[in-house]
């Protein structure tokens, strides 16, 4: 079964950093692109960022340009997206989402989801 | 940046009744070399992640029920719901993949009357 899973909720005082995991399981990881999404409490979702697994390559929305940094490992078993100089309004459910194949462009359909991490900044 | 915009807000409707979710988009997101419209649709419930029901506007993921239909193309683009059922309480969204950033509409919520 298909899955991606994520580490657990961060508590983080205002300007720290926090990084979150996920780890996809039942499909090879290195195969498809990595989206980050997120979504504040009772609002609508924001897509951030994704990563090429097979590339490096990435792409983040211009709002995060310079304070967010998506990474897979060297053995692209694990992704990682981490923010800096966090705010309160940082605050927000982040997750992961599995896009195109490696491949391909990255303009695809995210048909595969993490649960989420929570992430207050407080 | 391509914006998305959903009407309504919020809807109720009785069980059994038709659900209609509309999405606009600020510019084309058919792509011409494939006729492809780069819109997908999700479902999210209370505590769960948001789940895939539409992609290149119509085209419905595996496990969807037929009750639930897209359709649309260029900028306008449509979600229905046939006969509303309990399980179908949720937040709906509509996502363009055409550019980045792939940006979401800000969702409407679908209840029950």
């Amino acid at each position: 079964q298909m899955q991606l899973v994520q580490s657990g909720a961060e508590v983080k005082k205002p300007e720290a950093s926090v990084k979150v995991s996920c780890k996809p399981s039942g499909y090879t990881s290195i195969d498809y692109y990595m989206h980050w999404v997120r979504q504040a409490p009772g609002q609508g979702l924001e897509w951030m960022a994704w990563i090429n697994p097979n590339t490096g390559a990435t792409d983040y929305a211009q709002k995060f340009q310079g304070r967010v940094t998506v990474t897979r490992d060297t053995s692209i078993t694990t992704f990682s997206m981490e923010l800096s100089n966090l705010r309160s309004d940082d605050t927000a459910v982040y997750y992961c989402a599995r896009g195109a194949v490696a491949a391909a462009r990255p303009n695809w359909h995210f048909d595969l989801w993490g649960r989420g991490t929570l992430v207050t900044v407080s | 940046d391509i914006v998305m915009t959903q009407s309504p807000d919020s809807l109720a409707v009785s069980l059994g009744e038709r659900a209609t979710i509309d999405c606009k988009s600020s510019q084309s997101v058919l792509f011409s070399s494939n006729n492809r419209d780069y819109l997908a649709w999700y479902q999210q419930k209370p505590g769960q992640p948001p789940k895939l029901l539409f992609y290149w506007a119509s085209m419905r993921e595996s496990g969807v029920p037929d009750r639930f239909s897209g359709s649309g193309s260029g900028t306008d683009f449509r979600l229905t719901i046939s006969s509303l059922q309990a399980e179908d309480v949720a937040v709906y969204y509509c996502q363009q993949y055409y550019r980045s950033p792939f940006t979401f509409g800000p969702g409407t919520r679908v209840e029950i009357k």
